[in-house]
């Protein structure tokens, strides 16, 4: 079946701009949640989204958000991009019967 | 302050002997231990997971071991092959709360392993 599908694979935004990162779970899986990975401090959590409703939330200022869709397809939104917001951003999928999330290949950032 | 530590930031073995990777935390509501793989431009790959109530779980080639009073936890590969070459990242998740997607993780070891 096919995997977590993240679009688009690369972006490049200037610093005050917004994006929007789109993320297509495997099939079934009703939990999302995305990641930011930067060289300095590795995988961090950004949020969890469950059937529409945002479940969990990591440490990341209010220009980051989300929204997960009842097809269980999620987007996540940054506003006034800042450079230190280039990074890889990473969605991961899981069933919620178990904890075997499933990553896509990410979409990568940069903010000039 | 970080809650999950990997010290080492890298391995090098010879292939056919052992890795084997460690990671620390610090947040005893932890009940779930995964380990998971990573390539350059690729996502993370799961490998395997361990829950708080085991303290081994073997998968092939993979075994975690994990050390509840030591909160240390630990990933062996054997026999190591050239095609492990990565970069092995050690989670950890709190379910208490109801949700299991807040896997925190640490910052990775990347292994190389010398044909």
């Amino acid at each position: 079946k096919a995997g977590v599908t993240q679009t688009p694979r690369y972006l490049i935004k200037t610093r005050g701009q917004q994006v929007t990162l789109s993320c297509s779970p495997i099939s079934g899986h009703r939990s999302v949640s995305w990641y930011q990975q930067t060289p300095g401090q590795g995988l961090q959590f950004l949020f969890e989204y469950f059937s529409e409703t945002q479940r969990n939330k990591g440490n990341f200022p209010g220009r980051f958000s989300g929204r997960q869709f009842s097809n269980s397809r999620s987007e996540m939104n940054v506003s006034t991009l800042e450079l230190g917001d280039s990074a890889l951003y990473l969605c991961a999928s899981s069933s919620d019967v178990n904890y075997g999330y499933t990553f896509g290949s990410g979409t990568r950032l940069t903010v000039v | 302050d970080q809650q999950v530590k990997q010290n080492s930031p890298s391995l090098s073995v010879q292939e056919g002997r052992i890795s084997i990777l460690n990671c620390d935390y610090t947040n005893s509501m932890f009940d779930y231990f995964l380990w998971y793989k990573k390539y350059p431009a690729e996502g993370p790959t799961f490998l395997i997971s361990i829950s708080s109530i085991k303290d081994k779980n073997e998968d092939g080639r993979f075994t975690v071991f994990l050390n509840k009073s030591a909160k240390h936890l630990s990933l062996h590969i054997v026999p190591s092959q050239p095609g492990d070459s990565a970069v092995y990242f050690c989670a950890a998740s709190d379910s208490s709360g109801g949700s299991q997607g807040n896997l925190i993780f640490g910052k990775g070891t990347k292994l190389s392993v010398k044909p």
